[in-house]
């Protein structure tokens, strides 16, 4: 089955610093989406990103879809911005494959 | 804005027991997911549901799991005899299309989950 792999795993910030994270994944895909996981668990979408680019605020990212990745960026950090944060893949059939997550720690 | 809504968002139950997890997807989508999510681990596919029947199920949805959209509304995962490996977070999630036929969007929109805790 297809690989997602984010990196890296984990990232501590001082508030105020941008950050890039990592998904690539192992073969053509027909949708990708970025999560963000909050302390209490829940999944907030963050993008829906087959290719191209997006912003939404501090947040941004980006899919070459061509290249099997996709790049999340986080600017001006915050300490709210912390939690995990998943790329997931839909192959056919619309089941998401998620990746392990990079987990991310905002230090005031 | 719509949501997905889960009931109950904490769940501890002894092992040997059955257990139902139920959702309330957003209402003008017509596929619906089950995934969960061990501690500390990833989230896992674990079921997809549409037209009143599964569409794809993961080795994990075995025979002990089974889902069901009881009505119009509502769409259930049950748990007939839970085990301590069963314990984990549980999402329900939903979106309006399978794969974008004629440009639609496929986005999945997730619950806040249920946490089945197996004692």
């Amino acid at each position: 089955g297809i690989q997602v792999e984010q990196s890296p795993p984990d990232l501590i910030l001082q508030e105020g610093a941008n950050s890039t994270l990592r998904c690539n994944f192992s073969d053509s895909v027909n949708n990708l989406q970025w999560f963000h996981q909050n302390p209490w668990g829940q999944l907030i979408n963050l993008f829906y990103i087959p290719s191209g680019t997006k912003q939404n605020g501090r947040l941004s990212a980006t899919t070459v879809a061509t290249e099997r990745y996709s790049l999340l960026y986080i600017s001006s950090s915050q300490t709210t911005d912390s939690g995990v944060y998943f790329c997931a893949v839909v192959m056919s059939g619309n089941k998401l494959v998620f990746g392990a997550g990079t987990i991310l720690r905002v230090k005031s | 804005e719509p949501e997905v809504t889960q009931t109950p968002s904490h769940q501890v139950t002894q092992m040997g027991q059955e257990v139902i997890l139920r959702c309330v997807p957003i209402s003008n989508h017509l596929y619906f997911y089950w995934y969960r999510q061990i501690l500390g681990q990833k989230v896992e596919f674990l079921v997809s549901f549409y037209n009143n029947e599964i569409s794809e199920k993961s080795e994990i949805f075995d025979d002990q799991f089974s889902v069901e959209r009881p009505d119009g509304s509502n769409f259930t995962l049950k748990i007939r005899s839970t085990k301590l490996e069963d314990s984990a977070m549980y999402f329900c999630a939903s979106s309006d299309l399978l794969i974008p036929r004629t440009g639609g969007n496929t986005e999945a929109f997730f619950g806040q989950g249920t946490r089945l805790t197996v004692v």
